[in-house]
This record gives structure tokens, C-alpha cells and sequence, in this order.
């Protein structure tokens, strides 16, 4: 079936660090892949997407490239601030016959210090 | 402000309780769905629904129900709540099949979420 792991965290970053958060994918076909965001006490929001394989996403200063030869959707920033600490998550979506439906990994914890 | 409205915003609830989580939208979106979220599980899906009037089962719907009866709201009922689903729960939205919708991967929308605690 389909699925997305992403790399454990928490991950604890000086301001102006480099950012990767890991974030790979099992599917068929050719599934749209997302990065969301979520600010403490807040729902999820849209960060970015990609719909095809080599397309870049990118966002705030975070970008994401779609990979179909290494399955992979890594998320990168590369000067990070304390405001970007949040819960990242990795998603895909894989619609077919009218039915949509999204696959989340389990987030990844950023810490930000200044 | 157009989105989406989750309440309660928490709720404690004693085990064997009858318990149904409020969600409404106002952008007029075709698909809505429930989630659950964890720590170290992420967000899995409860129920979801394409359109009114229809719903279906995600990865995780033993023990909720959902109905939708029009478009805007999309309730979640926990029939005997157990403390098993002590989660933080998020109502989401998207334009899926919605008229004039073209896109064919559309984001999701968030509500706030409800805390609920089974004791």
C-alpha cells in the first residue's frame, strides 16, 4: 500500500543553520507529494507541493524536490529561524476511481535556538 | 473569515460516553475528512467523505461514525468512547470535484483541532 516515513526528530537547529528533513514514499503510479506545517496549538498548513517527478516545490525559503528514482520528497531550508520551529510532516496523495486521500508521515519536531 | 470550525475546542469525557465533535466549513469543498493525530503516529485518517451524502472508511474508523448530510458539515461521533481514542482530532476540507475546481492534486484545509481526553 501506499505509505510515507520520514525521519525521526526531534531535530534542534541553531538560527541560521542548514535544514534536512528526510522524507520517502512507497506508491504506485505517480503520487503528488506535500509538505505541511504545524505551529503549536494550530492545525496543519500547506508549505509546499509537487506534482511530478523533478518538480520543485518551494515556500518561505523551504524547498522540496520530487525524486521518482530515490522515491523521495527531502525537505530543506537553508537558513533556518526560531519561527520556523514546528511539526513538519510529509505527505502523498493518491486519488483514483473519485476517491482522494492523503498519507501522512509521522512529523518531525523542529527546535529552532537563537 | 472563511475555513473551517472544529468544536468542542477540548473536552474530557468519561469512558462509556456518547461524544460528537462538531465540524463545519463555509468554502463550499466536496471532500471533507477526520483525523486523529498521535506522537509518533502522525495523522491517520478516520473517515472521510467525497461529497454529501456519501462518506467511507480511512485507516482507522472502529469505533467512530460520521454522516453528511449537506456540504458544509461533517460531524464525528465516538458511539461509547473508550480510552483508546484519547487523541487530538482535525477536521479537514478540499475542493476535490468541487464546480470549477481544476486542479488535480488540491491541498488540504485544518481546522484548529479538538483535544478530547477519555477517562
Amino acid at each position: 500500500g501506499n505509505s510515507v516515513t520520514q525521519m525521526e526528530g526531534p531535530v534542534t537547529l541553531s538560527e541560521e543553520a542548514f535544514l534536512t528533513i528526510n522524507c520517502t514514499y512507497t506508491a504506485t503510479g505517480y503520487p503528488s507529494l506535500f509538505w505541511y506545517v504545524q505551529y503549536p496549538g494550530e492545525g496543519l498548513q500547506l508549505l509546499l507541493k509537487a506534482t511530478k517527478a523533478d518538480d520543485k516545490g518551494s515556500n518561505k525559503g523551504f524547498e522540496a524536490t520530487y525524486r521518482k528514482e530515490t522515491t523521495s520528497f527531502h525537505l530543506e531550508k537553508g537558513s533556518v529561524q526560531v519561527s520556523d520551529s514546528a511539526v513538519y510532516f510529509c505527505a502523498l496523495e493518491k486519488g483514483g476511481t473519485g476517491t482522494y486521500k492523503y498519507i501522512f508521515g509521522t512529523g518531525t519536531r523542529l527546535k529552532v535556538l537563537a | 473569515i472563511a475555513g473551517i470550525t472544529q468544536a468542542p475546542t477540548s473536552q474530557i469525557l468519561a469512558a462509556g460516553r456518547r461524544m460528537t465533535l462538531r465540524c463545519t466549513q463555509d468554502m463550499r469543498h466536496n471532500a471533507m475528512y477526520w483525523y486523529r493525530q498521535d506522537l509518533g503516529l502522525g495523522l491517520r485518517l478516520i473517515h472521510y467523505s467525497n461529497t454529501a451524502g456519501t462518506t467511507g472508511k480511512g485507516e482507522v474508523p472502529d469505533g467512530y461514525s460520521v454522516s453528511r448530510a449537506n456540504t458544509d458539515d461533517f460531524p464525528l461521533t465516538l458511539a461509547s468512547a473508550v480510552p483508546s481514542q484519547t487523541s487530538v482530532y482535525f477536521c479537514a476540507s478540499s475542493p476535490y470535484g468541487t464546480k470549477g475546481s481544476t486542479a488535480t492534486n488540491e491541498k488540504l484545509f485544518f481546522g484548529s483541532g479538538t483535544q478530547l481526553s477519555v477517562l
